[in-house]
Parts: structure tokens; sequence; C-alpha cells
């Protein structure tokens, strides 16, 4: 089945830089790839997501890249806020009949620095 | 519009004792599913209804079962709790073709 990769486990990064968090999956049938931020005692709240037939995709700060052959997507955030720290979440999607399942990354605790 | 909604919000059980965590949504989606998350593992599968009167496993189905009711509601069930069962979970669902998940606020559940 799908599996999912995710780095670094901890980031801290001053206010006003960017930060980039890295996540890779095995399952090349895989189509959708969702980006999650989770503020502590909350629910996973989406923030950006891609699917297979497009490479990047930008919303305001943050972006995200995907790259097929080698099966690896980013998430960029840049002039990075306080607002800005929670834990983030890569997710795969691979397709199954009548409907598509997560595959979740193992999160990343992401610090904004003052 | 509520979105997803799970009842309990938090319960404690002792070994051996049964429960069943509520989810409904009032979105018209198709597919549900459950999830348990654990400090640093993420968030993993526990079962998942691709439409109303299916339902199938995922990564994590043992110790529990789950019920789809109607189109609206889900339930999951443990027979009889155990401490590794000590969890956050949250239940979701997705309009088709899916993807788009829509999170509950989650139960937290702790087994003694």
């Amino acid at each position: 089945g799908e599996n999912v990769e995710q780095h670094p486990s901890t980031l801290s990064v001053q206010e006003g830089d960017s930060a980039v968090i890295k996540c890779t999956y095995s399952d090349s049938a895989s189509n959708y790839f969702p980006w999650y931020k989770q503020e502590l005692g909350k629910r996973p709240q989406l923030i950006i997501d891609i699917r297979s037939n497009v490479g990047e995709k930008k919303d305001q700060r943050i972006a995200v890249t995907l790259n097929k052959t080698a099966k690896h997507f980013s998430l960029h955030i840049t002039e990075t806020q306080p607002e800005d720290s929670a834990v983030y979440f890569c997710a795969a999607s691979p397709p199954i009949q009548g409907a598509q399942k997560l595959v979740f990354g193992q999160g990343t605790r992401l610090t904004i620095n003052p | 519009n509520a979105g997803v909604t799970q009842t309990p919000k938090f319960q404690v059980l002792k070994t051996g004792q049964s429960m069943t965590l509520q989810c409904a949504q009032d979105m018209n989606h198709n597919s549900m599913y459950w999830y348990r998350q654990d400090p640093g593992m993420g968030l993993r599968l526990i079962y998942y209804s691709a439409s109303e009167g299916t339902t199938d496993k995922g990564e994590v189905p043992n110790g529990y079962n789950v019920s789809r009711l109607n189109k609206r509601e889900f339930s999951l069930r443990l027979e009889s709790a155990a401490p590794s069962q000590t969890s956050v979970y949250f239940c979701a669902s997705s309009p088709p073709p899916g993807a788009k998940f829509v999170f509950g606020p989650g139960t937290r559940l702790t087994v003694t």
C-alpha cells in the first residue's frame, strides 16, 4: 500500500523567513496530494492541495510543488508569521473503488520565532 | 450547516469496556472515514465507507467495528477497549469524486 514519509519532524524559523517541508510517497497511482495544518487541540484543516496533473500551485504565501517522477512533493511557506506555528501534515491519496483515502505523513511541527 | 460532528468530545474507559463513537455530516458527502491520531505517527485510517451500505478496512482495523447507518452517519465501536486504543479519533467525510476531506472536531479517548 501507499507509504508517505515527511521531513523534517520539527522545524524552527525566524519570523519573515521561508519554511519548506518535504514528503515522498511510494504509490505511483496516487493522484491527489493535500496539506493540512493542525493547531494544538484542533482538527486538521486543509490549507492547499495539488492534483497529479499539475506541477505547482500557489495560494498567497503558500505553495506546493509536485515531482511525479521522483514521487515527492513539498510545501513552501514564505514570509512566515507567528500564526503559521502549528503541525503540518502531508498526505497522498491512492484511488480506491468508489472513494479516495488519504495516507498521511508523520507531521512537521513548525515553530516561528519572533 | 454544522459540517462534521462527533460525540462524545472526551471519554475515559476502563480496559474491557465497550463504547460507540458517533459521527454525522450534513454536507451530503458520499464517503466517510475514521482515523486515529497518536503522537508522532500522524493520522492512520481505521475504516472507511465509500458510500452508504459499504464499509472497508483501513490500515489499523483490529479491535474496531463500524456501521454506516445511513448517508449521514458513520459510527465506530470498540467492543473491548484496550490501553493501546488510547488516542484521538477523527471522523472525516469527502464528496465525490472525493479527497477534499472535512474533519470532525475529534474524540479524545483514554483507556485505563
